[in-house]
């Protein structure tokens, strides 16, 4: 079956630190891959996504590639804000459009 | 503003009573979902509604039971709940399930529950 793995958590870092992370999938077919954020006392919010090989997604200074070779689709932003505390969840979508979800990551940003 | 409603927000129930959740999306899609969030656990997909007809049980206990009249609102009714369904329960839409296609999921904010 499908399946996501992405970085244990938490992430605290510094702002304006460089942040990633990992997220990596098994799946058959051909998946779209998906970063979702949740903000404290919300739901999830699509941050972005890719739909093929080498695809960019991007929004807000966030982007992930998606890496057909090494099953990969890592999240990355050059400069994190205070405002980017969440948990991010990492997710893949296949076999008329079921999602499976990574367990989240958490990212602290610490002014 | 997702388009995805939820009421109520935070609900308190005791484990004899019965109550309900309310999901409405006002986006045009046609397929719905019920998650459960619990603390420190993973996301669990519960149900899937697919043009008001379920395509998926992910084996959840009788206590919880969908309903979908039609394709904007999705509901979740509960009795003899135990308290470790205390949870965030989160409804979902998203455009369909088609084939090949592959379309991203729109959430609510979610219903926090606490069973006592």
């Amino acid at each position: 079956g499908n399946s996501v793995t992405q970085m244990e958590g938490p992430v605290t870092l510094s702002e304006e630190a460089f942040l990633t992370i990992n997220c990596t999938y098994t799946a058959t077919g051909y998946p779209s891959l998906f970063w979702y954020v949740q903000y404290p006392g919300e739901g999830l919010q699509l941050l972005l996504k890719a739909t093929k090989a080498d695809d960019k997604g991007s929004n807000k200074g966030f982007e992930a590639t998606y890496r057909k070779e090494t099953t990969s689709f890592h999240l990355e932003k050059g400069s994190v804000q205070v405002s980017d505390s969440a948990v991010y969840f990492c997710a893949l979508s296949s076999n008329a459009g079921k999602s499976t979800f990574g367990d989240g990551t958490t990212l602290t940003v610490k002014p | 503003e997702t388009g995805v409603t939820q009421t109520p927000r935070h609900l308190v129930m005791g484990m004899t009573n019965k109550k309900s959740l309310k999901c409405e999306q006002h986006l045009g899609h046609n397929a719905m979902y019920w998650y459960k969030q619990s603390a420190k656990k993973p996301l669990e997909l519960m149900f899937v509604y697919n043009f008001k007809e379920q395509t998926e049980n992910n084996s959840v206990p009788s206590r919880f039971s969908p309903e979908c009249p039609n394709s904007s609102h999705l509901f979740l009714h509960l009795h003899t709940l135990q308290p470790e369904d205390s949870a965030l329960y989160l409804c979902a839409s998203s455009q369909g399930l088609a084939g090949g296609i592959n379309y991203e999921q729109y959430f609510g904010p979610g219903t926090r529950l606490t069973v006592t």
